[in-house]
C-alpha cells in the first residue's frame, strides 16, 4: 500500500507563477514531512520540512501547509522560477526515522 | 548542502558481477541509510545502520545485497551478483536527528 501520494503527477507554471504541489498520507503515527527537490543525475535535496505539530512552515519563497485531520499537506512556492524546475518528492516518516516517498510531482517552470 | 559522498557515481556491471558502491555520511551523523531509486523515481528504502549496527533490512538486502557501516571507514552496500533489474540510482543518506541528508547516488547500470 503506498504510504504516501502526491499530486499532480507533473505540473507546468509560468515564470512568477505559485506552484502547488499536493500530498497525502495513510499511517497517522507520521511525525515528521519533509520535502526534497531532485534535479536530473543527481540526489534529492532537503528543501523544506514541517513536523505533525504545526500547521505551516515557511521559507522563503517555500511554504508547507499541513492538515493533520485530513493527513494532506502542500509544498507551494510563490513566484516560481526557471531554477525550481525540477522533480520534488513529499516524504513522511515515524520514530523510527525510516522515511517514505511519494513519487514525485515533475515541476516544469516556462520563462 | 549535503555532505553525504558516494562513489563511485556510475557504475555499469555484467550480470552475475559484483557491485560495490561507497558512502561517506556526513560527520557526526550516527545513522545511515540505503536507498534504491528506479527508473520511474520509485524509492526503495534497503537498509539502515545506527553506529555500524543494523536496524533495518528488506528481504531482498539480505538475500543478494551486503552492506555495513564500519567504524572509520566508509560505509559500502555490495550486489553479490548483478541482476538487470538491480539498474537504479543507489541513494546513501545520513542523519543526525529527523532530517535526512542524501548523497549524489551512485547510477548503477547492469548489462
Amino acid at each position: 500500500q503506498q504510504q504516501v501520494r502526491q499530486s499532480p503527477q507533473s505540473l507546468t507554471v509560468w515564470e512568477g507563477e505559485t506552484a502547488i504541489l499536493n500530498c497525502s498520507y495513510e499511517d497517522s503515527t507520521f511525525n515528521y514531512f519533509p520535502w526534497y527537490q531532485q534535479f536530473p543525475g543527481e540526489g534529492p535535496a532537503l528543501l523544506i520540512s514541517i513536523r505533525s505539530v504545526s500547521d505551516k512552515k515557511e521559507d522563503g519563497r517555500f511554504t508547507i501547509f499541513f492538515n493533520k485531520r485530513e493527513k494532506k499537506l502542500s509544498l507551494h512556492i510563490t513566484d516560481s522560477q526557471p531554477g525550481d524546475s525540477a522533480t520534488y518528492f513529499c516524504a513522511a516518516s515515524d520514530s523510527n526515522n525510516r522515511i517514505f516517498f511519494g513519487d514525485g510531482t515533475q515541476l516544469v517552470v516556462k520563462p | 548542502n549535503s555532505k553525504v559522498i558516494q562513489t563511485p557515481r556510475y557504475l555499469v556491471k555484467g550480470q552475475g558481477q559484483k557491485a560495490k558502491m561507497r558512502c561517506i555520511p556526513e560527520k557526526g551523523h550516527p545513522v545511515v541509510f540505503w536507498y534504491q531509486q528506479n527508473k520511474n523515481n520509485e524509492f526503495k528504502f534497503l537498509i539502515n545502520f545506527q553506529n555500524q549496527e543494523v536496524l533495518q533490512q528488506i528481504d531482498m538486502t539480505e538475500k543478494r545485497f551486503s552492506a555495513e557501516c564500519p567504524s572509520n571507514s566508509p560505509c559500502s552496500l555490495e550486489i553479490q551478483s548483478s541482476e538487470a533489474g538491480d539498474s537504479a540510482l543507489y541513494l546513501c543518506a545520513s542523519s543526525l536527528d529527523t532530517e535526512v541528508f542524501f548523497g549524489k547516488g551512485t547510477r548503477l547500470t547492469v548489462v
